[in-house]
């Protein structure tokens, strides 16, 4: 059973440049989230996904970043314009719906660098 | 809104010696989740409590959830150089909505 899959693992863009993220789900699961990790630092929630619907965007950006959970295909998190800042791990994670139980698979993450 | 604070934010220990990591919230939680982080790796969920005064075990792993269900602590005994890493707790910020907000976390170095 593959588990939460994130590519690409390592990411180097210039600043000004657009970085998309990917992620796919464990298989069977419906719900998506992406967290932000800065250096020596916690993880930050940013945005929570089901197929095609945006459910809790309250810890992104309001601009340049945005995220999609598309019906076919994994969910993609966009930053446009990337500046220095924006140079963190991002981390992907899914659960299944099981009542009340929440635990998140993670994925590798993808380690953003921006110069 | 809903913050979880986690202490101590380091703890450098040699092997043999226990280690507790703490985590505290100003509001109730619902439940909370730990979560363990190699150098370099992703957090891999360890256990979750949900029942006021819980507590659970994970070989030397001890897993406590405060009366008032706003406090959690982990407790490791005798700890081992494959126990290095960043402890996070997290905690559901809406039951509904299933995001969840993590501590700053505790990294934990083992000295061999």
């Amino acid at each position: 059973n593959a588990g939460v899959m994130q590519n690409p693992r390592h990411l180097v863009r210039r600043r000004g440049q657009e970085a998309r993220l990917r992620c796919s789900p464990m298989k069977g699961h419906s719900h998506v989230y992406w967290y932000r990790q800065l250096p020596e630092e916690g993880l930050k929630f940013m945005v929570y996904l089901q197929k095609e619907n945006i459910i809790d965007e309250s810890g992104m950006p309001k601009e340049r970043f945005s995220a999609e959970f598309p019906k076919e295909g994994p969910s993609i998190l966009r930053i446009q314009q990337v500046v220095r800042g924006d140079s963190a791990a991002y981390f992907c994670a899914s659960s299944s719906i099981a009542g009340g139980f929440n635990e998140q698979f993670f994925g590798p993450g993808t380690r953003l660098t921006v110069l | 809104g809903q913050q979880v604070m986690q202490i101590p934010q380091y703890q450098h220990v040699q092997e043999g010696e226990d280690f507790t990591t703490y985590c505290n919230s100003s509001t109730t939680l619902s439940n909370i989740q730990w979560y363990k982080q190699r150098p370099g790796g992703h957090p891999v969920f360890l256990i979750q409590l949900v029942k006021s005064g819980e507590v659970k075990k994970q070989k030397r792993l001890t897993f406590q959830f405060g009366e008032a269900k706003k406090n959690s602590s982990l407790h490791i005994t005798a700890t081992q150089t494959t126990d290095v890493g960043t402890y996070f707790c997290a905690a559901v910020r809406d039951t509904g909505r299933r995001a969840l907000t993590f501590g700053s976390g505790t990294r934990l170095q083992v000295q061999p």
